[in-house]
């Protein structure tokens, strides 16, 4: 299994509060990932990181901000946590081979994030 | 709008039967395809893959197969087992200046009956 680990597992908050999520990765890939979960959605890209400081927009980064300050931590934050934002939050990482240019993305085992 | 969709919420199939699992796309800019088994509680667990320049690709019971022309794929796992029974999602992606961005469709769940 990738060495991915997703701090917490479990988050319950009120809406208007500030949430952090972490990512960790001991694997030294280059990208990484947030992703998040709703039933009817699939899994839908909030931003991703192509390096250390590096980072970009997904599908649905509104309200959503991130940050990759070192190799191994990508940080998720909600500065203001609302009702809409109640979801699994899944971290993945890739090493993207320039050679073959493919290489799949690895999930850690995601945050369950409850906004009351 | 859903650039990739998986049209069959769940699939019940017996053990020992074929499982075929079906994915289309939309955007052609796409050129790596790939299936995600999930467990409840779990994250996602890389299954298999395929490049825009294979129609098929096998790994032992599982075979992904591309059609370009009609934007489709599909898994076909056989014979199926009932530890199979999972929840199943397709992504794609395309390369671009930052590296790949992945986009996966809504999932199949899958029960394979003993």
């Amino acid at each position: 299994d990738a060495g991915i680990t997703q701090s917490p597992r479990h988050k319950v908050t009120e809406t208007g509060t500030p949430v952090t999520l972490r990512c960790h990765q001991t694997e030294n890939h280059r990208y990484m990932y947030w992703y998040r979960q709703d039933p009817g959605h699939g899994l839908r890209l909030i931003h991703y990181s192509y390096g250390v400081k590096d980072t970009d927009k997904g599908e649905v980064s509104d309200g959503y901000s991130v940050s990759r300050s070192k190799t191994e931590d990508f940080l998720l934050t909600l500065e203001s946590a609302t009702s809409s934002q109640t979801s699994v939050y899944f971290c993945a990482i890739s090493d993207l081979d320039r050679a073959s240019y493919n290489s799949p993305l690895h999930f850690g085992n995601g945050t369950r994030l409850t906004v009351t | 709008d859903q650039q990739v969709k998986q049209n069959s919420p769940s699939l019940s199939v017996q053990e020992g039967r074929i499982s075929i699992l079906n994915c289309d796309y939309t955007n052609s800019m796409f050129d790596y395809f790939l299936w995600y088994k999930k467990y409840p509680a779990e994250g996602p667990t890389f299954l298999i893959s395929i490049s825009s320049i294979k129609d098929k690709n096998e790994d032992g019971r599982f075979t992904v197969f591309l059609n370009k022309s009609a934007k489709h794929l599909s898994l076909h796992i056989v014979p199926s087992q009932p530890g199979d029974s999972a929840v199943y999602f397709c992504a794609a992606s395309a390369l671009g200046n930052t590296g790949n961005q992945f986009y996966f469709g809504t999932g199949t769940s899958l029960t394979v009956i003993p």
